[in-house]
Parts: structure tokens; C-alpha cells; sequence
């Protein structure tokens, strides 16, 4: 099974500021890897697949980069709404695997 | 609108059953595989059970094999997943997820139905 490793567990930042969020793969999955949103009480909601490929309707200031078995989720101006956690998920077989998320609090 | 409906979650004790249904619309249900995914409460999501368009692949995690079924009716555009020998363990939002057309990426999420085993 592949094992997927993000962090960090928590972080806290201001508004406006840009967000680095890391997803390490135990094997390569290519360019496999999809990252998603989740607010309190609701269901996730696809941000990212393909590795970098924005799904519709996501703001552009959500972007993903890296393949093989490192990858990165990147906020580049920080919103209120933000506030959620942010899993990562390789689906190179019909076996998808989540990381643990990423929790990012709004300062 | 892409909708998924989850339906039948319950308060069980451990070593019963329940059906837990997904109503699909909103999309050519028969196109896309689907899945149920899970997430314990507090804890992060966990990938139960997939099923290919017409039904004849079927895949389990190893926590569920041999105690959940998953099935799909592409006439109702529903999805199914028969939970039973139920644990405490399992105790879960259950979500059905839909694919990414021809693809394992899960691209819409129904809101989850809530099964609880406990005594």
C-alpha cells in the first residue's frame, strides 16, 4: 500500500499570506495525486487533480505542483474561507490512499 | 447539478447490518465508477469500496473485505453498500464519491450518512 506523508499538521497564518502545504508519496505515483478541502461538517471538496490541475470552480489562487513522490499545495494569498483542512490522496489504482491533512488556521 | 444522497446511517450494535444507499442526479450515472469512502469522527478519510460502471469490478479495503458489499443499479442511479458483522471500528460518516470519468480520482462527494455501533 502506499503511504502517503503530509505536512505539517497544523499551521496558523494571517490573511493575505501565501500557504505551502507538502504531501510526500512512499513510492512514486506519478502525477497521480489529488488534493482536497474540507470545512467542519461538510463533505470534501476536490481542489486539485492531476497534480496540478485545478478542478471547476476553484479560485486560481489554489495551485499544485511536483510529481513522482513530492508534492505541494500552494495558497498564494490566504482568505477567511480558507480556513479548513487539506488532505492529499494518490489514486494510481483504484485504491486511493489519503494522507493524514494538513489543518491551516486562520491567524 | 452533480447530487449524491446518502441515506439509511443508524445507530447499530456491533455485529449488525445495515444498507446505506447513494441516490445519484444530475449526471450520467452509468458513466462513472464510484466509491464509499469513510471518515471515523475526528479523523482523516479512509477508501472503502469501489465499483467499476457496470459492476462487474469490485475492489475492498482489507479493514471491510468479506463483511461489506458494495453494488449499483444504473437504471435507479443508485449505489449501495451492505455493511454487516459490523465493529465498533466501524463507526463513520460514510460518503459516496464519484469519479473522475474514466479516471480513479474522486471529483464529487455526496454529504455522508452517519453509522454508529455501539451497545
Amino acid at each position: 500500500e502506499i503511504v502517503m506523508t503530509q505536512s505539517p499538521a497544523t499551521l496558523s497564518v494571517s490573511p493575505g499570506e501565501r500557504v505551502t502545504l507538502s504531501c510526500r508519496a512512499s513510492q512514486s505515483v506519478s502525477s497521480n495525486l489529488a488534493w482536497y478541502q474540507q470545512k467542519p461538517g461538510q463533505a470534501p471538496r476536490l481542489l486539485v487533480y492531476g497534480a496540478s490541475t485545478r478542478a471547476t470552480g476553484i479560485p486560481a489562487r489554489f495551485s499544485g505542483s511536483g510529481s513522482g513522490t513530492v508534492f505541494t499545495l500552494t495558497i498564494s494569498s490566504l482568505q477567511s474561507e480558507d480556513s479548513a483542512v487539506y488532505y492529499c490522496q494518490q489514486y494510481t489504482n483504484w485504491r486511493g490512499t489519503f494522507g493524514q491533512g494538513t489543518k491551516v488556521e486562520i491567524k | 447539478e452533480v447530487q449524491l444522497v446518502e441515506s439509511g446511517g443508524d445507530l447499530v450494535q456491533p455485529g449488525g447490518s445495515l444498507r446505506l444507499s447513494c441516490a445519484a442526479s444530475g449526471f450520467t450515472f452509468s458513466s462513472h465508477s464510484m466509491n464509499w469512502v469513510r471518515q471515523a469522527p475526528g479523523k482523516g478519510l479512509e477508501w472503502v469500496s469501489y465499483i467499476s460502471t457496470s459492476g462487474s469490478t469490485i475492489y475492498y479495503a482489507d479493514s471491510v473485505k468479506g463483511r461489506f458489499t458494495i453494488s449499483r443499479d444504473n437504471a435507479e442511479n443508485s449505489l449501495y453498500l451492505q455493511v454487516s458483522s459490523l465493529r465498533a471500528e466501524d463507526t463513520a460518516v460514510y460518503y459516496c464519491a464519484r469519479n473522475l470519468h474514466g479516471d480513479y480520482v474522486v471529483d464529487y462527494w455526496g454529504q455522508g450518512t452517519l453509522v454508529t455501533v455501539s451497545s
